[in-house]
């Protein structure tokens, strides 16, 4: 079946540090791939979106990669901060619907 | 900016009770979904619309209906709410079908029932 895998484990990363997060998926060719992310009692909220024929996005502070050989997707964060704490989602295409990972939970150290 | 609102940001029932979760958005958008966030299980799917009176049925539907009469309002309904329906509620809704859409959420409803 179908599968998508983010760290479940929390991630601490220091105050000015790059954040890497991953998702991995399984059983998929996706076209596009989004990052959400989500504050503690929130909804999530859209980041970046990514196509399959897109190596790389960038916004600001945030990258993202897709590669769909490895069938992983990597999300970072440059000159990270306290308010970059959150969890983010990442989300796949599946039958003309959205499927989400769990999510990893990021804490930025000061 | 997209706006979704949600009826309640806490809610307590008792077993039983049926209950009704309101979300209403305010982009003129085609599709509206519903979802349940519990620790360790992520964001699951129960139901959808694409379209004013159409409704398809997510990844765990049972238990609950939806009724979408409005083209910016979408209900979540548990018939007879169990304790194992605790949990985050939240309603998204996008412009258009699949991944390419960006989903616009809403703030969530925590639902307690005792």
């Amino acid at each position: 079946s179908q599968k998508i895998e983010q760290n479940s484990e929390a991630l601490n990363i220091q105050e000015g540090k790059t954040a890497t997060l991953t998702c991995n998926y399984t059983n998929y060719s996706p076209a596009y791939l989004q990052w959400y992310r989500q504050d503690p009692g929130r909804g999530p909220v859209f980041l970046l979106l990514i196509r399959e024929n897109e190596k790389e996005k960038r916004k600001e502070r945030l990258k993202v990669t897709f590669d769909t050989t490895l069938k992983q997707s990597l999300f970072h964060i440059t000159a990270s901060q306290p308010a970059d704490s959150a969890t983010y989602l990442c989300a796949l295409d599946r039958d003309d619907k959205i499927i989400f990972g769990k999510g990893t939970r990021l804490h930025i150290l000061p | 900016d997209v706006k979704v609102t949600q009826s309640s940001r806490y809610l307590v029932k008792r077993t039983g009770e049926k209950v009704f979760l309101e979300c209403v958005q305010d982009m003129d958008h085609e599709n509206m979904f519903w979802y349940r966030q519990d620790p360790g299980l992520g964001l699951r799917l129960i139901y959808f619309s694409y379209d004013v009176k159409m409704k398809e049925k997510g990844d765990i539907p049972e238990g609950y209906s939806v009724s979408r009469e409005k083209k910016e309002r979408f209900s979540l309904i548990l018939e007879s709410a169990s304790t194992n329906q605790t949990s985050m509620y939240l309603c998204a809704s996008s412009l258009g079908r699949g991944i390419s859409e960006t989903q616009y959420f809403g703030p969530g409803t925590r639902l307690l029932v005792l």
